[in-house]
Parts: structure tokens; C-alpha cells; sequence
């Protein structure tokens, strides 16, 4: 069965650090892995999705790896801001049709 | 907005209570899911419809009921609500592995 485990659970950074967030998987067989970021009180927003050819995926100052061999993949956010304060989640496509299977999260606070 | 519209946002019930929960998506997506997401355990997912017509069960399905209305409407029902139930719950919609979009959610309680 496959077990999705982001760590840490949280963390707290000042404003202007490169955040860091890690994502692992214990099936490397997945299709895709996408993040995603939740607000909240909110449902959650699509950041990045890394299909089962690339290697990685950027948007503007994020970024995310994919290393399906070893079962990892990580974000990074470069110089945060205040409003980079959310919870993010990895998730992953076991197959083609969607369903997904999602890490607990990271809640990352970014102080002024 | 094109998007995904839940409702109810809030709802408590009673132990026992039944009570159906209302998705509705406008971007044409063949497949609809719900999850529910609790404290330090991410979203696990409850039913999907991989096309009209279509539901399987995830991976929490007991309690649970769904009804794929049409190809924009995906209904979840508890039939005896339970405190295990107390949750949030979001739909979702796509297109395969792509165009992932979340509705905002309903917090639900049962007393």
C-alpha cells in the first residue's frame, strides 16, 4: 500500500529564507505527483504537477523535483513571504485516472 | 467563477441524522471525487466517478453513499451520521490526472 509522508510536520522560517519541503512515497510505480497549497478554512490550490517523464517543474519561484527511483520529491520556494503561509501537500497519481493519495501536509508560517 | 461549488459550507447533526452533500462542477470534467480530511492525516478518499454513470469506492467508503446526478453533479450521502464522520469534507474535479480543482469545503459535525 502505498504511504505518502511529508516531513517536517511544520516549520516556521523568516521572511526572505528559500523554504525547503519534502514529500516521500514507499511505491515509486506512481504516474504523476502534484503540490498543492491550502489556505485556511479553504479547499486547496494547484501548484505544480510533475508528470511521469519530467524530472522537475517551476512556476515563478517555485519549484518542484521528482525522483521516482528513490521515492522523493521536494519544493522549493524561493526568498518566502509572508504570504507563502499555508499548509502545502504532495500528492500522487497511482494510475491515469486521478485518484489521489496525499501526505498529511506541511504547515509552513513565514514571519516579517 | 468556473470552479467547483459545494454546499452546505457548515452542517451539525445529530447521531443518526442523515443528510446529503451537494457538488457541482462547470469545467466540462468527466471525473469527480470526495475526500475527507482529517487532523494529521491529509485527504483520504471516500468515492470517485470516473465518468457519468460511473462511481467506485475509495478508500473510506463505509458510511457512505454517492449518486453521479449528471456529468456536472456528484452527491455524497451519510445515512446514519456517526461522530467518526465529524469531518471536512471536498469535492473535486479533473480530467484524468489533470485540471485538479477543489471545492472550498464543508465542515461537518455530528453530536
Amino acid at each position: 500500500k502505498q504511504e505518502v509522508t511529508q516531513i517536517p510536520a511544520a516549520l516556521s522560517v523568516p521572511e526572505g529564507e528559500n523554504l525547503v519541503l519534502n514529500c516521500s512515497f514507499t511505491d515509486s510505480a506512481i504516474y504523476n505527483l502534484q503540490w498543492f497549497r491550502q489556505d485556511p478554512g479553504k479547499g486547496l490550490t494547484s501548484l505544480l504537477l510533475i508528470q511521469s517523464s519530467q524530472r522537475e517543474q517551476t512556476s515563478g519561484r517555485l519549484n518542484a523535483s521528482l525522483d521516482k527511483s528513490s521515492g522523493r520529491s521536494t519544493l522549493y520556494i524561493a526568498a518566502s513571504q509572508p504570504g507563502d503561509s499555508a499548509t502545502y501537500l504532495c500528492a500522487v497519481y497511482p494510475d491515469s485516472w486521478g485518484k489521489l493519495q496525499f501526505g498529511a501536509g506541511t504547515q509552513v508560517v513565514v514571519t516579517p | 467563477n468556473a470552479g467547483v461549488t459545494q454546499t452546505p459550507k457548515f452542517q451539525v447533526l445529530k447521531t443518526g441524522q442523515s443528510m446529503t452533500l451537494q457538488c457541482a462542477q462547470d469545467m466540462n470534467h468527466n471525473s469527480m471525487y470526495w475526500y475527507r480530511q482529517d487532523p494529521g492525516m491529509g485527504l483520504r478518499l471516500i468515492y470517485y466517478s470516473a465518468s457519468e454513470g460511473t462511481t467506485d469506492k475509495g478508500e473510506v467508503p463505509n458510511g457512505y453513499n454517492v449518486s453521479r446526478l449528471n456529468k456536472r453533479e456528484f452527491s455524497l450521502r451519510l445515512e446514519s451520521a456517526a461522530p467518526s464522520q465529524t469531518s471536512v469534507y471536498f469535492c473535486a474535479s479533473s480530467e484524468g490526472a489533470v485540471g485538479y480543482t477543489f471545492g472550498s469545503g464543508t465542515r461537518l459535525t455530528v453530536v
